[in-house]
């Protein structure tokens, strides 16, 4: 069964501050990976998306990095801002497909 | 962003009751999905559809039934509430490549009471 995990569940960071969410799958065949903000009461939103031959993206402040070897994947989150407070969900596209396969996300709380 | 837009925002309604979530894009995007989201879990794909006239399942499709006369506009219905039903629902499209971004609505928030 196709997975995708994310770690941590919840961060909480101070402002200006750097930090990196992991996110790993067993999708396959694989297409691509995603990022996504999601704001609290609206959609998600698309930050990266990275194919098998793309190692880093980067969006703003906001660089997505992939493993194809090892399934997985990070995304950095340089110099946070309040903003920045959001739920981030990691997303696989099986190959052939475009049939998501969504992690739980990662709840980021960025205090003053 | 207007290229989607979800009605209601908000729905309350009673157990057994038929109801009709509406999802229109601006797009003339050829995918079009529907999602639940709830607490503990990720996104769940319910429906989607490749074209007008061409739907599909996704993984948690039971209880619901969609519909796509034109390209513009997925409705979902719930044909007899329930209250295990009770969830924010997203509409996303995409174009016709695999590697273009889901643009999601902003979801409606639907209680069966």
């Amino acid at each position: 069964k196709n997975q995708v995990e994310q770690s941590p569940q919840s961060l909480i960071i101070l402002e200006g501050k750097n930090c990196t969410l992991q996110c790993n799958y067993t999708v396959s065949p694989f297409s691509n990976l995603r990022w996504y903000k999601q704001d609290t009461g609206r959609g998600p939103v698309s930050l990266t998306i990275m194919t098998f031959s793309e190692n880093t993206k980067s969006n703003g402040r906001y660089t997505a990095t992939l493993d194809a070897d090892t399934k997985q994947s990070s995304l950095h989150i340089t110099a946070s801002q309040l903003s920045d407070s959001a739920s981030y969900i990691c997303v696989v596209i099986s190959g052939g497909s475009y049939i998501p396969t969504f992690g739980r996300g990662t709840s980021l709380i960025v205090h003053p | 962003d207007a290229g989607i837009t979800q009605s209601p925002r908000y729905k309350i309604t009673e157990t057994g009751r038929q109801v009709t979530l509406m999802c229109h894009q601006t797009w003339s995007h050829s995918y079009m999905f529907w999602y639940r989201q709830d607490l503990g879990h990720g996104l769940r794909l319910i429906y989607y559809s490749a074209a007008a006239d061409i739907t599909d399942k996704g993984e948690v499709p039971d209880g619901y039934v969609v519909s796509r006369s034109k390209t513009e506009n997925f409705p979902l219905t719930l044909e007899s509430a329930t209250r295990s039903q009770t969830s924010v629902y997203f509409c996303a499209t995409t174009g016709l490549y695999s590697n273009q971004p889901q643009h999601f609505g902003d979801g409606t928030r639907l209680s069966i009471l």
